[in-house]
């Protein structure tokens, strides 16, 4: 069964670092999100793309955040400045984006730990 | 905006114990349901959702959940767990106004006992 691929799984950086976290979503999905969980909280959405440009973005992906699809098969989330409360879970999930429908199912990947120091 | 609500943290049952999680949102409007699961060490997986038509729905693995549009709920059920059923279970919720993003709650740890 395709999957939702991220890498790195785990990812140590210190304030004010830029750091890219990578996703390959099922490959003829449409849509591309990213989550994130800090430890002890919800799961929050962060972002969603769609033909190349971000469709949703919620309150907490500000100038800081930015996504790209360089290439045909990954899907990129760009911190520019790292802080102590990025660290967290980032997960990055696809779904295949049916005409119209937001009940299609996202499929998430495993996540990547972003640890700021 | 829309919120979702589940109340029991942490549940220990013994194997082949019925199961029954709460799940309530807040929103005025029409919304989608979804529950995950997440497996020890694994990504989180679609057990079922609903969207409209009947509001018993059945997933994968033996769960079902009800949708009681009155009490803004959306617990899951199984009549009969199993241990490999031990998982963090989080329900999630979206706006059928055409959004995608997830809303979802905090999740229950779920400990099913052999």
């Amino acid at each position: 069964e395709p999957e939702v691929t991220q890498t790195p799984s785990h990812q140590v950086t210190q304030m004010g670092q830029e750091v890219i976290l990578r996703c390959v979503p099922i490959s003829n999905h449409l849509y591309f999100y990213w989550y994130r969980q800090i430890l002890g909280q919800k799961v929050e959405f962060l972002v969603s793309f769609y033909n190349n440009e971000i469709s949703e973005k919620s309150e907490i992906f500000d100038d800081q955040f930015s996504v790209e699809r360089p290439d045909g098969s990954n899907f990129t989330l760009k911190i520019r400045s790292t802080k102590l409360e990025d660290s967290a879970m980032y997960f990055c999930a696809s779904s295949g984006g049916l005409a119209g429908a937001n009940t299609d199912t996202q499929y998430f990947g495993p996540g990547t730990r972003l640890t700021v120091l | 905006a829309q919120s979702v609500s589940q109340h029991n943290h942490h549940v220990i049952l013994s194997e082949a114990a019925s199961l029954e999680l709460g799940c309530n949102y807040s929103y005025g409007g029409t919304v989608n349901l979804f529950w995950y699961v997440q497996y020890p060490g694994q990504h989180l997986q679609l057990l079922l959702k609903y969207f409209s038509g009947d509001p018993l729905v059945k997933g994968i693995k033996g769960f079902e959940a009800e949708f009681i549009k009155s009490k803004f709920s959306f617990n899951l059920r199984k009549p009969s767990v199993q241990w490999s059923d031990t998982a963090e279970y989080f329900c999630a919720v979206n706006a059928d106004t055409g959004r995608r993003a997830l809303t979802f709650g905090s999740g229950t740890r779920l400990q099913v006992q052999p």
